[in-house]
C-alpha cells in the first residue's frame, strides 16, 4: 500500500523559513517523480513543485520560484520542501504527492498545515 | 498558464441520480486531464487520468470523457459516499487545477 506521511508544518512568522518532509513507503520511491501540492483554507488546489526521479530536474510555478526548493533522498525514500521568505499567502495545507506515469497526482499524503502569521 | 474553469461550483443531487461536472481549459490540453475527489477533512484522491482512464480501485460508476478544451466527469447512480468536492487538473502544461465542484445530497 502506498503511504505518504508529511511532517514539519506549523506556525511561522512572515519572512522566515520552514522545511517540510515526506516519508514514502509501499512503492519503489526512486522510480517516480514526486511533488508538493498545497491548498489554502477553504480554497482550491495549487501545484507547488515537482522533482524528477534522480533529483536532477525540478519544476516550480512562478508563485514560489526562487523561494521554495524541492529535494529528495532516494536512499531514505524521503521528499523535502524548503520554504524561504514565507508570506501570508503561503498559508495552506501542504500535500506530498506521487506522480503517475504521467503528470497527474496518483497518490497523496494526509497533508501538513503551514500557517504564516506574526 | 492554462486556466481551468469548472462548473457548476456547487451541485445538489438525489441518491441514484446521474451527475455531470464540466471542466473547460483555456486551450487544447490533448486529453491531459485528471479528476480528483476530496471528502471533507481528507486529502484528494485520484479518480480519472488521461481524461477517461479509471484509476485503480475507483468504482465503475465514475467515468470521464471529453477532448480538446471540454471535459466532463459523470457519476452514475449517486451514492451517499460520493458527497465530496471534485477537482479537475490539466497536465498538458505545468499542472493547474479547476476551482472545484462541491457535491451535496438533496
Amino acid at each position: 500500500e502506498v503511504q505518504l506521511v508529511e511532517s514539519g508544518g506549523g506556525l511561522v512568522q512572515p519572512g522566515r523559513s520552514l522545511k517540510l518532509s515526506c516519508a514514502a513507503s509501499g512503492f519503489t520511491f526512486s522510480n517516480y517523480y514526486m511533488a508538493w501540492v498545497r491548498q489554502a483554507p477553504k480554497k482550491g488546489l495549487e501545484w507547488v513543485a515537482t522533482i524528477s526521479t534522480s533529483g536532477s530536474r525540478t519544476y516550480y510555478p512562478d508563485s514560489v520560484k526562487g523561494r521554495f526548493t524541492i529535494s529528495r533522498d532516494n536512499a531514505k525514500s524521503s521528499l523535502y520542501l524548503q520554504m524561504n521568505s514565507l508570506k501570508s499567502e503561503d498559508t495552506a495545507t501542504y500535500y506530498c504527492a506521487r506522480h503517475g506515469v504521467g503528470r497527474w497526482f496518483a497518490y497523496w499524503g494526509q497533508g501538513t498545515l503551514v500557517t504564516v502569521s506574526s | 498558464d492554462i486556466q481551468m474553469t469548472q462548473s457548476p461550483a456547487s451541485l445538489s443531487a438525489s441518491l441514484g441520480e446521474t451527475v455531470t461536472i464540466e471542466c473547460r481549459a483555456s486551450e487544447d490540453i490533448y486529453n491531459g486531464l485528471a479528476w480528483y475527489q476530496q471528502k471533507p477533512g481528507k486529502s484528494p484522491q485520484l479518480l480519472i487520468y488521461n481524461a477517461n482512464s479509471l484509476h485503480t480501485g475507483v468504482p465503475s460508476r465514475f467515468s470521464g470523457s471529453g477532448s480538446g478544451t471540454q471535459y466532463s466527469l459523470k457519476i452514475n447512480s449517486l451514492q451517499s459516499e460520493d458527497v465530496a468536492s471534485y477537482f479537475c487538473q490539466q497536465y498538458y502544461n505545468y499542472p493547474t487545477f479547476g476551482g472545484g465542484t462541491k457535491l451535496e445530497l438533496k
